[in-house]
């Protein structure tokens, strides 16, 4: 079965700083990923997906995270942090058949100060 | 475009009654999922419907269950409420498709179940 860890319940920022938000993997075969965001009461929205095209993807909101099979990482990062982008960040694995469902880890609260 | 509609918004319910929870999914989505949200514990699979089948079902006790209506829209049915059992219910839909894992999931804003 896959999972999926974060590291990190809350990670702080400052306002320009760059955002890195560390989610590894657990699957016996490379699965596909997701990062979502969720914004104080509201639902969760995507922000980019993996589905082993090119490793390094780009999503909204100017993130981006690399897919490295050998550290199985998939970590997600922003040059730049925007007080906007406080938000609590979910990673998510879900395997390549069988009627797989997502996984999510527990979620990183983004704090971003000015 | 309407989006993934759950009421609803809050219920408060005491222990040992039963909660019914609604979600309309997307136009065009005919994939349900279920899901949990509990303080501390994240995001926990509950179910998944897809065309009125039940396809996938998480690790929850039997009177956690549910069902998809022939508009695709989705029931959650909590029945002999627990403390344990307040949480943030949200419900997702997705595209017909394949079960390759690769759909992505649309969310609605959930539904705050609390149990005194």
């Amino acid at each position: 079965a896959q999972s999926v860890t974060q590291l990190g319940s809350h990670v702080s920022v400052s306002e320009g700083a760059l955002v890195l938000l560390r989610c590894n993997y657990s699957s016996s075969v490379p699965p596909y990923l997701f990062w979502y965001v969720q914004y104080p009461n509201q639902g969760l929205q995507l922000l980019l997906k993996y589905t082993s095209a090119a490793t390094l993807v780009k999503g909204i909101n100017g993130f981006e995270a690399e897919f490295k099979k050998s550290e199985t990482s998939f970590h997600l990062t922003k040059p730049s942090a925007h007080m906007s982008d406080a938000a609590e960040y979910f990673c998510a694995v879900s395997a390549h058949s069988g009627y797989s469902t997502l996984t999510f880890g527990k979620g990183t609260m983004l704090l971003v100060s000015p | 475009e309407a989006g993934v509609t759950q009421s609803p918004t809050h219920l408060i319910k005491t222990r040992g009654q039963q909660a019914t929870l609604r979600c309309s999914p997307i136009s065009g989505h005919t994939s349900v999922y279920w899901y949990q949200q509990a303080l501390g514990l994240g995001l926990q699979f509950l179910l998944w419907y897809d065309e009125g089948e039940e396809r996938n079902r998480g690790n929850f006790p039997p009177r956690f269950s549910g069902r998809q209506f022939p508009n695709y829209s989705s029931e959650l049915n909590v029945n002999a409420l627990e403390l344990e059992d307040s949480a943030l219910y949200l419900c997702a839909s997705s595209l017909p498709g394949d079960s390759s894992g690769a759909n992505v999931l649309t969310f609605g804003a959930g539904s705050r179940l609390t149990v005194l």
